[in-house]
C-alpha cells in the first residue's frame, strides 16, 4: 500500500514565476491537506481539499491556490513567486476531515 | 488563538539516558494533540496522539506523552535514548474549534543523541 506521494521532489524557480506541485494521497483517503515548512520552522497550514472543495485556509495570500481531483489528488499551484516562498512543501492525507494525517515527503521549493 | 510552544530548540542527552521534550498548549476547545518526529530529508512521521481517551499516551519506539489539562501541557518523555532518536520533534494541535481540522506546529525541538 503507496503512502503519501508528491512530485517532483525537487524544483527550482525564479522569481516571478509560477509552479504546481501534485500530490497522491494514501490509498482509501479522501481528504488533502497543504503546509508550507520554511528552514528552521514547523510547518504552517496553507489550506485543505475535502470531494474537490477547499474546507479550509490558512493565512496565506490568494497566491496560493489547489485543487482537488475526483480521484483526491491535489495540486498546488503558487503564482508570482517570491524569494521567500522557499520552503518544502508537504502534503498530507486522511479519511475524513478530522481524522489521522499521513504525510509525504515533501517537495523542496528553492525561488531564486 | 490556538498555539502550541516548545519550550526548548535543542536538547542533548547521552545515549541510554531519558528523554524530556517540553510543550504547552492553549486552546479554548478540547484539542486533539500530537507529536510527530521529522529526519533529515524524510518526512514527518507520526509518534503518537491524545484525543480525549487516557491522559498517558503510548506511541512508537518507547516515547510516550502525558496530557496534563491544569498545565496545558503535553511532554513527550522516553526512558532511554537512542542514537537513531536524534532528529526534529514537533507538538502538534488540532481540532482547536468544532470545523477546524488543521495542524497547529510548535516550532520544533532538535533532539541530539551524544553517544
Amino acid at each position: 500500500d503507496a503512502g503519501v506521494t508528491q512530485s517532483p521532489t525537487h524544483l527550482i524557480k525564479t522569481r516571478g514565476q509560477q509552479v504546481t506541485l501534485r500530490c497522491s494521497p494514501k490509498s482509501g483517503h479522501d481528504t488533502v491537506s497543504w503546509y508550507q515548512q520554511a528552514l528552521g520552522q514547523g510547518p504552517q497550514f496553507i489550506f485543505q481539499y475535502y470531494e474537490e472543495e477547499e474546507r479550509q485556509r490558512g493565512n496565506f495570500p490568494d497566491r496560493f491556490s489547489g485543487h482537488q481531483f475526483p480521484n483526491y489528488s491535489s495540486e498546488l499551484n503558487v503564482n508570482a513567486l517570491l524569494l521567500g516562498d522557499s520552503a518544502l512543501y508537504l502534503c498530507a492525507s486522511s479519511l475524513l476531515a478530522g481524522n489521522e494525517q499521513f504525510f509525504g515527503p515533501g517537495t523542496r521549493l528553492t525561488v531564486l | 488563538a490556538q498555539s502550541v510552544t516548545q519550550l526548548d530548540s535543542h536538547v542533548s542527552v547521552s545515549e541510554g539516558t531519558p528523554v524530556l521534550l517540553r510543550c504547552n498548549y492553549s486552546s479554548s476547545y478540547s484539542p486533539s494533540l500530537f507529536w510527530y518526529v521529522q529526519h533529515p530529508n524524510k518526512g514527518l512521521q507520526l509518534l503518537l496522539k491524545y484525543t480525549s481517551a487516557a491522559t498517558l499516551v503510548k506511541g512508537i519506539n518507547g516515547f510516550e506523552a502525558e496530557f496534563k489539562k491544569s498545565e496545558t501541557s503535553f511532554h513527550l518523555t522516553k526512558p532511554s535514548a537512542h542514537m537513531s532518536d536524534a532528529a526534529e520533534y514537533f507538538c502538534v494541535v488540532s481540532g482547536t474549534s468544532a470545523s477546524s481540522y488543521k495542524l497547529i506546529f510548535g516550532s520544533g525541538t532538535r533532539l541530539l543523541v551524544r553517544p
